[in-house]
């Protein structure tokens, strides 16, 4: 069965850099099926995605964050890897991974996700 | 970017109710739109993609509808496992936008 966990500091400094990596278990990152994503929710709050990314590399990301986003992939040790710089407050929220599935009738839908990991952005 | 609004924001209901959920697109996204279920402390669960079709395992008292721009997510007979929150999410075009979800308390 598919397990995904997040790992990282929960406590970054304001102006730092988020980083942030999820461990997929149970299947391959490297399906040629799924892209693989990152989504955050502060406390409290709604769902927002952050991006995605293919195992090939390729990757694309939410208009209102790429500035300050970079997804990776290390298909070796089956691993995606988030980074946020210049953080701030509204940064904190529950961070989620997930894989993203595509239909070609339902096109892209989350539909296995990390048990997600609080990231605190205070000094 | 595709803005998605869910109606009511919460409810109240029994065990036993009929409870519907609405999702509405600020623009038509066919039927391009996914229900997660999530409980407090816990990643959402896929339940039912492309507007109305059932991910494998949800119950079948669980039900989705629409196209275009308005959507609904009806769970024909309520369950205690059943209470709380519902998001809709758009899959029509990234980025990929959910809307502010529906809390389904117990009365």
């Amino acid at each position: 069965q598919l397990q995904l966990q997040e790992s990282g500091p929960g406590l970054v400094k304001p102006a730092e850099t988020l980083s942030l990596t999820c461990t997929v278990s149970g299947g391959s990152i490297s399906t040629s099926s799924y892209y693989w994503g990152w989504i955050r929710q502060p406390p409290g709050k709604g769902l927002e995605w952050i991006g995605s990314i293919y195992y090939s590399g390729s990757t694309y990301y939410n208009p209102s964050l790429k500035s300050r986003v970079t997804i990776s992939v290390d298909t070796s040790e089956n691993q995606f890897s988030l980074k946020l710089t210049s953080v701030t407050a509204a940064d904190t929220a529950v961070y989620y991974c997930a894989r993203l599935g595509y239909m070609t009738t339902a096109k892209y839908y989350f539909d296995s996700w990390g048990q997600g990991t609080l990231v605190t952005v205070s000094s | 970017d595709i803005q998605m609004t869910q109606s009511p924001t919460s409810l109240s209901a029994s065990v036993g109710d009929r409870v519907t959920i609405t999702c509405r697109a600020s623009q038509s996204i066919s039927s391009y739109l996914n229900w997660y279920q999530q409980k407090p402390g816990k990643a959402p669960k896929f339940l039912i993609y492309a507007a109305s079709s059932l991910q494998s395992g949800v119950p079948s008292r669980f039900s989705g509808s629409g196209s275009g721009t308005d959507f609904t997510l009806t769970i024909s007979s309520l369950q205690p496992e059943d209470f709380a929150t519902y998001y809709c999410q758009q899959s029509y075009s990234a980025p990929w936008t959910f809307g502010q979800g529906t809390k389904v308390e117990i009365k």
